[in-house]
């Protein structure tokens, strides 16, 4: 069974902390991507990677940046953390080919005071 | 704009009775389509797909129907059962575009009623 890791569920920072979410895959997939949930929003794309030091911004990559270092890990990170930040955060990993299923972590929810 | 559209927020249903999720979009390159299921505080979880060359997968409870022409799709689940309540999101992929993320609806929220 393919296992995606964050690691934290619960994490609560301040106003312009430096945040970490990590995750963690240990099917050698090539493809990570990031996510924010927010009620009536879905699912919303931060960043993604194909590849070790690749990454290619989503549909909100404002205020987070990403590092891939090793294929098995894409980290998130919050510049500067801020209210509007508060949300739930879920990392995903896949092949690039079939079968094409994005497997999610357990996400992080993060609240920011 | 949105590619990915699931127009119901939320449904409630009967335990026993058919579930019925729609989903539309709008991009003609989309040639394969999930759904995902959602529990509070929980990653989401494949459910079924489709690709664009049939119309119609089944798996157990879960049937996926796809109309081509009307950009449309829905997820059937027969009976349902309280366990099923839950977010669904609908997902769709351009594999012939290359290496596209996934394009998610902002999901509906079901309530399977005892």
């Amino acid at each position: 069974d393919v296992k995606v890791t964050q690691s934290s569920r619960y994490l609560v920072k301040r106003t312009g902390e430096k945040v970490f979410l990590e995750c963690v895959q240990d099917m050698d997939h090539e493809n990570m991507f990031w996510y924010r949930q927010d009620p009536g929003l879905g699912l919303r794309l931060i960043y993604f990677s194909y590849d070790v030091k690749m990454k290619e911004k989503g549909d909100i990559p404002e205020g987070y940046s990403v590092s891939r270092e090793k294929k098995e890990r894409f980290s998130l990170i919050l510049e500067s953390a801020s209210t509007n930040q508060t949300s739930m955060y879920l990392c995903a990993s896949t092949t690039q080919g079939p079968p094409y299923e994005q497997y999610f972590g357990p996400g992080t929810r993060l609240t920011v005071t | 704009d949105q590619q990915v559209k699931q127009n119901s927020p939320s449904l409630s249903v009967q335990e026993g009775r058919i579930s019925i999720l729609n989903c539309d979009y709008t991009n003609s390159m989309f040639d394969y389509f999930l759904w995902y299921k959602k529990y509070p505080a929980e990653g989401p979880t494949f459910l079924i797909s489709i690709s664009s060359i049939k119309d119609k997968n089944e798996d157990g409870r879960f049937t996926v129907f796809l109309n081509k022409s009307a950009k449309h799709l829905s997820l059937h689940i027969v009976p349902s059962q309280p366990g099923d309540s839950a977010v669904y999101f609908c997902a769709a992929s351009a594999r012939g575009s290359g290496n596209t993320p996934l394009v998610f609806g902002k999901g509906t929220r079901l309530s399977v009623i005892a």
